[in-house]
């Protein structure tokens, strides 16, 4: 099965501090997905990478960065933690772009509830 | 651009009764993906179902089926025999076509399973 890791199931965080969220897939997936997720808001996409090395921004950048240093790793980083960013962060991957079928799917890690202070 | 909408932001079933969650969507392509996920209370999301949009036969997972009505813009999800472990959020999600990278989710539904 894919496997989709998320390093923290809860975190607590001041205001002002530098956050790390991580997120490991364990299957080779080419894509990788940051997406925050609010009620009445359904998930909105903070970044995606389609290679190592590779981002570009989703609909909702502003006060985040990333990070893809290997290719089984997505890093998500709060330069400056806001209150406005407490929500659950969900890390996706998928296969690969290019064809129709399975590569089209997202596996999704168990997500990180970011609560700041 | 892309929209997708759920207008059915809770619903209720009995158990062993059939339920329909609503998606309707907007876009100007012709080839394109759509999905059904559900997220249980344990927050991990799993797919339900997808289809391609240039497949004209309703896709169907077991108790889980679609009915894609592509002119409409359509794509609703139908559980039949509903079971308490149903019981989650659903997401409609919509991918354009090959080397689009990006994924349109819904707002969600919350289906309660009632005993």
């Amino acid at each position: 099965d894919v496997k989709v890791t998320q390093s923290s199931r809860y975190l607590v965080k001041r205001t002002g501090e530098k956050v790390f969220l991580e997120c490991v897939q364990d299957m080779d997936h080419e894509n990788m997905f940051w997406y925050r997720q609010d009620p009445g808001l359904g998930l909105r996409l903070i970044y995606f990478s389609y290679d190592v090395k590779m981002k570009e921004k989703g609909d909702i950048p502003e006060g985040y960065s990333v990070s893809r240093e290997k290719k089984e790793r997505f890093s998500l980083i709060l330069e400056s933690a806001s209150t406005n960013q407490t929500s659950m962060y969900l890390c996706a991957s998928t296969p690969g772009t290019s064809g129709r079928g399975a590569k089209n799917i997202q596996y999704f890690g168990a997500g990180t509830r970011l609560s700041v202070l | 651009a892309q929209t997708v909408t759920q207008s059915q932001p809770e619903m209720s079933v009995q158990e062993a009764e059939t339920v329909t969650l609503s998606c309707t969507y907007d876009t100007s392509e012709s080839d394109y993906y759509l999905f059904w996920y559900k997220q249980p209370p344990s927050r991990q999301m799993i797919l339900v179902i997808r289809q391609e949009a240039y497949k004209q036969q309703n896709a169907t997972e077991n108790r889980f089926s679609v009915n894609f009505q592509k002119a409409a813009k359509s794509f609703s999800l139908k559980i039949s025999d509903s079971q308490l472990g149903d019981a989650a959020m659903y997401f409609c999600a919509y991918r354009g076509r090959a080397g689009t990278y990006k994924y349109i989710f819904g707002t969600g539904t919350r289906l309660k399973v009632l005993a």
